[in-house]
């Protein structure tokens, strides 16, 4: 699976956009970017997934630049609840196990 | 939210005694698996299961063993706990190629 490069921690005020960005320049044509969250304390939450067209859910848009190389998660409208280290994973859609790589995330806080 | 427990959610163990981790789900998802969650590392994964009696390991399986007797519940054990296995521990649960959905976790401290 690539690795993935995000920024340890990011600011946004409550109410605006967030947009969080990933590095994932050594992503190959069969893997997919995941994106998860994980508030304090508790288990991680699956956000939304791509591979290379834009996507969009209740919770957020996943921009994936043409090259694929690069992606970028929007919550288009921040609240003090979004505060949470948001992962970025680069993995192999239905790989034989299945399993997700963790990195150390984005710390993003969202200040009132 | 996906139906998943995990027992018990807090412990605290002294070193070398055996621990039992359980991780019980009633959306009856095939695979499984177990992860530790430290300062610094992320989630790293310890074994999964993808069926029944049916596991292996993950990177950091040193020192853990699984099993696997339904598909409901996912057992983790530590045979001799040590203090280097204190940590936060996530169950998760998937279907086949789609996302994980993870429990509450447990947080063990071993003395």
């Amino acid at each position: 699976d690539a690795k993935t490069t995000q920024p340890p921690s990011m600011d946004c005020a409550e109410g605006r956009a967030a947009n969080l960005p990933c590095n994932h320049s050594t992503i190959s044509g069969n893997e997919y970017v995941y994106w998860y969250r994980q508030i304090h304390s508790q288990g991680p939450q699956y956000i939304i997934h791509g591979l290379k067209n834009n996507e969009t859910n209740e919770m957020a848009s996943l921009i994936i630049t043409e090259d694929r190389k690069s992606s970028t998660l929007i919550l288009p409208h921040a609240t003090l609840r979004d505060t949470a280290v948001y992962y970025c994973i680069v993995r192999n859609y239905g790989g034989a196990t299945n399993k997700l790589i963790f990195g150390t995330g984005t710390l993003l806080a969202v200040q009132p | 939210d996906a139906g998943i427990t995990q027992s018990p959610r807090h412990k605290v163990t002294e070193t070398g005694t055996p621990v039992t981790l359980r991780c019980h789900q009633t959306e009856n998802h095939r695979y499984m698996y177990w992860y530790r969650q430290d300062p610094g590392h992320g989630l790293r994964l310890i074994h999964y299961s993808y069926g029944v009696k049916d596991t292996d390991k993950g990177e950091v399986s040193d020192g853990y063993s699984v099993s696997r007797s339904k598909t409901e519940d996912f057992l983790l054990t530590l045979e001799s706990a040590t203090s280097s296995q204190t940590s936060v521990y996530f169950c998760a649960i998937s279907e086949e190629r789609e996302k994980q959905y993870f429990g509450p976790g447990t947080r063990l401290t071993v003395t």
